[in-house]
């Protein structure tokens, strides 16, 4: 079946612009993670969605990154203002469940972001 | 707080040599998973195993085998007899169930293999 897919795969924009990245995850998957991968490191946590709330927001860096997932699928990172310093990929994985017990979380491509 | 350590940034073998990449972590949940991706050059996380802290046992598929040591806190990844398309990033990731669902990754070990 389909994996997770993201888009765009890159997105290039200046200082201070806003962006919005999207993530479809697995057909039946209610959980969705955001995760962020500066070159050379391990991704790192950013938001999880459990069907449309956000369960967990501690990963986010500061309130220019805000995610939604109106109906409990597609969701979308928002970017306002950015800065040089949020270039890096930016993974989305879901997973069948977020309740109780951890389920294995698979991932999407990625969107690599470039702030000039 | 958790965190994954991979002290092996790089390494560089020959075909058909066996390799291990070392995972060592730290947690304070009793009951936790532990994570292996592999990241080729493409990007995507491809997952590889999960393993949850009751579970000590080793687990083989095909020329992979992993070692996990609760004693030591290590849950270390074996290639064996290693291919060309075994050279990708490898990550080692945590999920405590007392952290919430999020996983918490090493630093990543390239692994090279060299005709």
């Amino acid at each position: 079946g389909a994996g997770v897919s993201q888009t765009p795969s890159n997105k290039v924009t200046e200082k201070g612009k806003y962006v919005e990245l999207r993530c479809d995850p697995i057909s039946g998957h209610t959980a969705l993670y955001w995760y962020r991968q500066s070159l050379g490191q391990g991704p790192e946590f950013l938001i999880y969605f459990q069907g449309t709330g956000a369960a967990d927001d501690s990963g986010l860096p500061n309130d220019r990154f805000f995610a939604v997932r109106p109906e409990g699928s597609v969701s979308t990172l928002k970017i306002q203002r950015t800065e040089r310093g949020d270039s890096a990929v930016y993974l989305c994985a879901s997973s069948l469940t977020a309740a109780g017990l951890t389920d294995t979380q698979y991932f999407g491509p990625g969107t690599r972001l470039t702030v000039l | 707080a958790q965190k994954v350590t991979q002290a092996q940034t790089e390494i560089s073998v020959v075909e058909k040599e066996d390799v291990t990449l070392d995972c060592v972590y730290e947690t304070r949940d009793t009951t936790y998973y532990l994570f292996w991706y592999k990241q080729p050059p493409s990007g995507e996380l491809v997952f590889l195993i999960r393993r949850n802290s009751f579970d000590e046992q080793n687990e083989i598929s095909g020329r992979y085998s992993w070692n996990f040591q609760k004693s030591t806190s290590s849950f270390n990844f074996t290639i064996t007899a290693s291919q060309v398309v075994d050279s990708a990033v490898y990550f080692c990731a945590l999920s405590g169930y007392n952290a919430g669902n999020m996983l918490t990754f090493g630093g990543g070990t390239r692994l090279m293999v060299k005709p």
